[in-house]
């Protein structure tokens, strides 16, 4: 069980485009869904938090007009990378949970290059 | 700040060895301590979870160790093999997880 999917699973682009990562929890209702960043040899890095119906958290430093969050139902968000360009070019982490202290369930992540 | 470190950063060692990754961190007054192995190019798996009133979890090779006194948790790997090859993260649970940059460990057969 808690199994969380990602789509796609990588996506080229070109900079200036906008780019919109789904997050899919696929056996279980998450009430709360987290976005995180992983650049190379890096560790996962919290962007922001959301819960389904309301306007999601952003940690500090990440810019909430050009990561667009949208936690519209119980398993499904969404990421839009809005204008990319080649810095954000990443590997993007989602996770879900039931509520918001209970046990993160991971998706298989997206690679995003903006060339 | 609260911040997590790993030591290795880097581990290589022959098949059937023991050994020991090791977590840090900064704030004691966690709940839990995770960690979790990660694939080249790949999400994450839970490997083993320790809730902050446990001091150990273990599962099949894998035990897991946390002391919040020191601010410490280690991951002991019994007999590696080369599957066991991979990233592995340890975070810290508190009002959000915080991720260690991960030793990256590879298994040579």
């Amino acid at each position: 069980g808690a199994v969380v999917s990602q789509h796609p699973s990588w996506v080229i682009c070109k900079s200036g485009t906008s780019v919109k990562i789904e997050c899919r929890s696929l056996d279980f209702q998450a009430t709360t869904m987290f976005w995180y960043r992983q650049f190379p040899k890096q560790s996962l890095m919290l962007m922001a938090t959301s819960n389904e119906g309301s306007k999601a958290t952003y940690e500090q430093g990440v810019e909430k007009d050009k990561f667009l969050i949208n936690h519209a139902s119980l398993t499904l968000s969404t990421l839009t990378v809005t204008s990319a360009h080649p810095e954000d070019s990443s590997f993007y982490i989602c996770s879900a949970a039931a509520g918001g202290t209970d046990t993160q369930y991971f998706g298989p992540g997206t690679r995003l290059t903006v060339l | 700040k609260q911040e997590v470190t790993q030591i290795p950063a880097a581990l290589s060692v022959p098949e059937g060895e023991n050994l020991v990754l090791n977590c840090s961190f900064t704030d004691s007054a966690i709940y839990n301590l995770q960690w979790f192995r990660q694939d080249p190019g790949k999400g994450l798996t839970s490997l083993l979870l320790i809730q902050s009133s446990q001091r150990e979890q273990t599962s099949g090779r894998l035990n897991a160790s946390l002391d919040k006194s020191s601010g410490r948790s280690t991951l002991y790997i019994a007999a590696s093999q080369p599957g066991d090859s991979a990233t592995y993260l340890c975070a810290r649970e508190g009002n959000k997880l915080v991720f260690g940059a991960g030793t990256i460990l590879r298994v040579k057969s």
